[in-house]
């Protein structure tokens, strides 16, 4: 059974870097699936950060793609997500989570994420 | 940029059939899943490629994709099925989230 757990700092200060890590058990990264993040601000919907493969393809919410950065360390089989220059606005729950896909033909055509982490709320404020 | 719609809210009594709907242009065209979010909880995929259930979800749980619409739609509907819905498709390798639908279970 696959199983995520977001780790890192619950306050971050306007400006600086927000750091996020994934833990994934009962199932190697490197075996394949995407990884992703979404992030919830308290009490409203959610957001589609972006997600990564193991090798290196990754796409990002075209709103936060000139923030985000999201990598993969196989040799811990975990993912982390960074977020430059956060405000106010990007306090929210981040969840993470695995990307499954229906792809034909060398193409996929929808995807959809199972399962999630616990998710942890990240404060932006100084 | 693509926009799916949701109604903010949706009441049904214990044991009755409510369905919640998903609008966008054309979205018929496109694959929809939803995810069902109870209080202080992660979200749980409960439909995927508009009609598929994942093991583990109840029966009661269906979903359909037409025109512009997605509609999920609950069963024999009980208490423990109050939470908030979101449907998601993906376009042009770009996820979208709808707004979410309140179910209150009266």
């Amino acid at each position: 059974q696959v199983q995520l757990q977001e780790s890192g700092p619950g306050l971050v200060k306007p400006s600086e870097t927000l750091s996020l890590t994934c833990a994934v058990s009962g199932y190697y990264i490197s075996s394949g699936y995407y990884w992703g993040w979404i992030r919830q601000p308290p009490g409203k919907g959610l957001e589609w950060i972006g997600y990564m493969y193991h090798t290196g393809n990754t796409d990002y919410n075209p709103s936060l793609k000139s923030r985000v950065t999201i990598s993969v360390d196989t040799s811990k089989n975990q993912f982390s997500l960074r977020l430059r220059s956060v405000t106010a606005a990007d306090t929210a729950i981040y969840y993470c989570a695995r990307r499954e896909a229906y792809c034909t033909g060398g193409s996929c055509n929808s995807v959809w994420f199972d399962p999630w982490g616990q998710g942890t709320l990240v404060t932006v404020s100084s | 940029s693509y926009e799916l719609t949701q109604s903010p809210s949706v009441s049904v009594s214990p044991g009755q059939t409510v369905s919640i709907t998903c609008s966008g242009e054309k979205l018929g065209d496109k694959y929809v899943c939803w995810y069902q979010q109870k209080p202080g909880q992660s979200p749980v995929l409960v439909i995927y490629k508009d009609t598929k259930r994942p093991s583990g979800i109840p029966e009661r749980f269906s979903g359909s994709n037409s025109g512009n619409t997605a509609t999920l739609t609950i069963s024999g509907t009980q208490s423990m099925d109050e939470a908030d819905y979101y449907c998601q498709t993906w376009d042009s390798s770009t996820v979208f989230f709808g707004g979410g639908t309140k179910l209150t279970v009266l």
